[in-house]
């Protein structure tokens, strides 16, 4: 059974930081991995998608990486603003069924 | 191109009910999916509807079920509400099967029905 895991659950940092969010699985037989940001009470924001062929991608400020062998990605977010400030979910889509399994998020605050 | 719209975006039930959500995915896109959220368990799959044939099902009670409409929107209902089932119901549309493209593809969430059960 796929888990996905991301480290840190909260993350606090001034204005302007660079940073880097964490996600690892266990299963390292997916089709992709996929960034979300998720504002409070709002649904879910594609960010970043990574094939399962691929070892990087980058979208302005963010880039996201993935090693696929060793069951792990990283969302880094350059120059951090206060408009970063939401939930960061990482999801793995793999299994006959072709169900993305979500991490449990990073609550990111960035503070002016 | 409008996105993934959903309706209600919420609802107050009392335990016993029974709900209907509606979700109508991108236009062009024939794949919908619908997720779970809930503090506690975070982020579950439901199930994904395709062509309008259920093609994948997550690990829920038969009091989950959906469908999926001719034109792509699609429908999530449970019956027999209870109060675990208060949560954030959210449905993902994918470009499956449109102009070459595969499930592989970016999900495309929309903003959620939240459901209460009292």
């Amino acid at each position: 059974k796929q888990e996905v895991t991301q480290i840190p659950a909260a993350l606090s940092v001034p204005e302007g930081e660079n940073l880097v969010l964490n996600c690892s699985f266990t299963d390292s037989a997916i089709y992709n991995l996929q960034w979300f940001r998720q504002d409070p009470g709002k649904g879910l924001t594609s960010l970043l998608l990574i094939q399962s062929s691929q070892r990087e991608q980058t979208s302005g400020r963010l880039n996201a990486s993935l090693d696929k062998s060793s069951g792990r990605s990283t969302l880094y977010i350059a120059a951090s603003q206060p408009g970063d400030s939401a939930t960061y979910l990482c999801a793995v889509l793999g299994g006959s069924n072709y169900k993305l399994t979500f991490g449990k998020g990073t609550l990111l605050t960035v503070n002016p | 191109k409008a996105g993934v719209t959903q309706t209600p975006r919420y609802l107050i039930k009392t335990r016993g009910q029974q709900v209907t959500l509606s979700c109508s995915p991108i236009s062009g896109h024939r794949s919908v999916s619908w997720y779970q959220q809930t503090p506690g368990q975070g982020l579950q799959f439901l199930f994904e509807y395709f062509s309008e044939t259920q093609r994948n099902k997550g690990n829920f009670p038969g009091r989950f079920s959906g469908r999926q409409f001719s034109n792509s929107r699609s429908e999530m209902n449970v019956s027999t509400l209870e109060l675990g089932d208060s949560a954030l119901y959210l449905c993902a549309s994918n470009g499956r099967g449109t102009s070459g493209r595969e499930i592989t593809d970016t999900q495309y969430f929309g903003p959620g029905t939240r459901l209460t059960v009292l």
